[in-house]
């Protein structure tokens, strides 16, 4: 029930495209939605994060769209760019617990 | 996120060797946690911990490894008598009531056991 999965394990984007990436989960009780970017060689770098009660969070080219019934939550990036060429994971957590990470998407934005 | 500083950055252990992997959370956060990522894998959880208190560790493996948070000073991932296996990136992160409780991870210490 801790389980977080994601898709796809690996996209390719052109640039300008849009990239999603979805995750699914099955906790009721998680309450924080973060998605984080990583680079090789770096640490894990929040990206943007939404909670239950609000249905989408956009922050620039970033949108988390969230679907509670569905227990779903995906990740726009909007006009993708060569920089966003990263891996991405979902994760969630319910108060007081660990935070459960999704299996990782990576990216790929072709020039 | 800079405010997390682990280390070190990177570190090279012979087998059966102790490795020390130090965490000093940002400042104001009272809680941390401990991950795991093997080349090429995702981020796995080891344990949660709270200044003096282990909240969760069923993610660390029963032997080996040990985890502490004492009242003054960092955040310790201790790893005894390490194996080849035991290679892999260890982030922290932290997180309080001074970031809304968001989670911050720190940039990874990188241990190579030859």
């Amino acid at each position: 029930q801790q389980q977080v999965k994601q898709s796809p394990q690996s996209l390719i984007v052109q640039k300008g495209g849009i990239s999603i990436i979805n995750c699914a989960y099955e906790n009721t009780a998680f309450d924080y939605f973060p998605w984080y970017q990583q680079f090789p060689g770096k640490g894990p770098a929040l990206l943007i994060a939404i909670r239950p009660d609000v249905s989408e969070k956009k922050e620039g080219r970033f949108t988390i769209s969230f679907n509670k019934s569905a227990k779903q939550f995906s990740l726009h990036i909007m006009d993708s760019q060569p920089g966003d060429s990263a891996t991405y994971f979902c994760a969630a957590r319910a108060t007081g617990n660990m935070l459960t990470f999704g299996g990782g998407t990576r990216l790929m934005v072709k020039p | 996120n800079a405010g997390v500083m682990q280390n070190p950055r990177h570190l090279v252990r012979r087998r059966g060797q102790e490795a020390r992997l130090r965490c000093s959370p940002m400042k104001g956060h009272s809680h941390v946690y401990w991950y795991r990522q093997l080349p090429e894998e995702g981020l796995k959880f080891m344990v949660y911990l709270q200044k003096e208190n282990i909240i969760d560790e069923s993610g660390m493996p029963k032997e080996r490894f040990s985890a502490e948070f004492p009242k003054e000073g960092p955040s310790i991932l201790r790893i005894q008598q390490v194996v080849r296996g035991d290679s892999a990136a260890y982030f922290c992160a932290s997180f309080g009531q001074s970031s809304g409780n968001t989670i911050y991870f720190g940039e990874g210490s990188w241990l190579t056991v030859v």
